[in-house]
């Protein structure tokens, strides 16, 4: 069965750093595109950054870019998100989700996220 | 980039059906989109694709209550057989140059 697993969320302070863990298991991870994806509190879903199966394609939003760096690592089957420069409005639960393997980037399976207080 | 919209609410009574519309921008209404369910304090589900020539991926484990449909650039997501674990927000997202995600819409189950 696939699971995605957070962890690494907690109490920061503005400008501080946090860095974000997604341990996988159940599919075969270095296949999958893998996505962060966040959610204030009361607020809705907004997409966070994606990297490909061999890590050589990136994309950030613009709210994130230059602050957050994705990065994942196939031999233990993790993602990362190392979030800097961390600001108030990055108050959210992060949700790791992998993309599905079907054309588009739609994420078929994700975590229960890890809640980050800046 | 494409925007999608999703009316903030809705409500259906127990056993009856409910049709949750994502709008397209303009310009996008061929694309495809993914509806995901998230049910009060818990971490989204994926539900399917649905691609714009009505062919569709469904989540692991979706009861066929649970369909998808379009007509130009509206892409509703009907859940039949209404029950009241089915009372959650219920998100529509979609791809261009990034990932973008509708607003949700709330449905409570009467």
């Amino acid at each position: 069965q696939v699971h995605l697993v957070e962890s690494g969320g907690g109490l920061a302070k503005p400008g501080g750093s946090l860095r974000l863990s997604c341990a996988t298991s159940g599919f075969t991870f270095s296949d999958y595109y893998m996505t962060w994806i966040r959610q204030a509190p009361g607020k809705g879903l907004e997409w966070v950054s994606y990297i490909s199966s061999s890590g050589n394609t990136i994309s950030y939003a613009d709210s994130v870019k230059g602050r957050f760096t994705i990065s994942r690592d196939s031999a233990k089957n993790s993602l990362y998100l190392q979030m800097n420069s961390l600001r108030a409005e990055d108050t959210a639960v992060y949700f790791c989700a992998r993309v599905g393997s079907g054309a588009g980037y739609y994420m078929d399976v994700w975590g229960k996220g890890t809640a980050v207080t800046v | 980039q494409v925007v999608l919209t999703q009316s903030p609410s809705a409500s259906a009574s127990l056993g009856a059906s409910v049709n949750l519309t994502c709008t397209l921008s303009t310009g996008h209404s061929n694309f495809a989109i993914a509806w995901h369910q998230q049910q009060p304090e818990k971490g989204p589900r994926f539900l399917m694709k649905f691609n714009s020539d009505g062919s569709h991926i469904r989540g692991d484990g979706i009861p066929d209550r649970f369909s998808g449909s379009s007509s130009g650039a509206e892409r509703y997501l009907t859940i039949s057989s209404l029950q009241s674990e089915d009372e959650a927000d219920y998100y529509c997202q979609s791809w261009g140059s990034g990932i973008v995600f509708g607003g949700g819409t709330k449905l409570t189950v009467l």
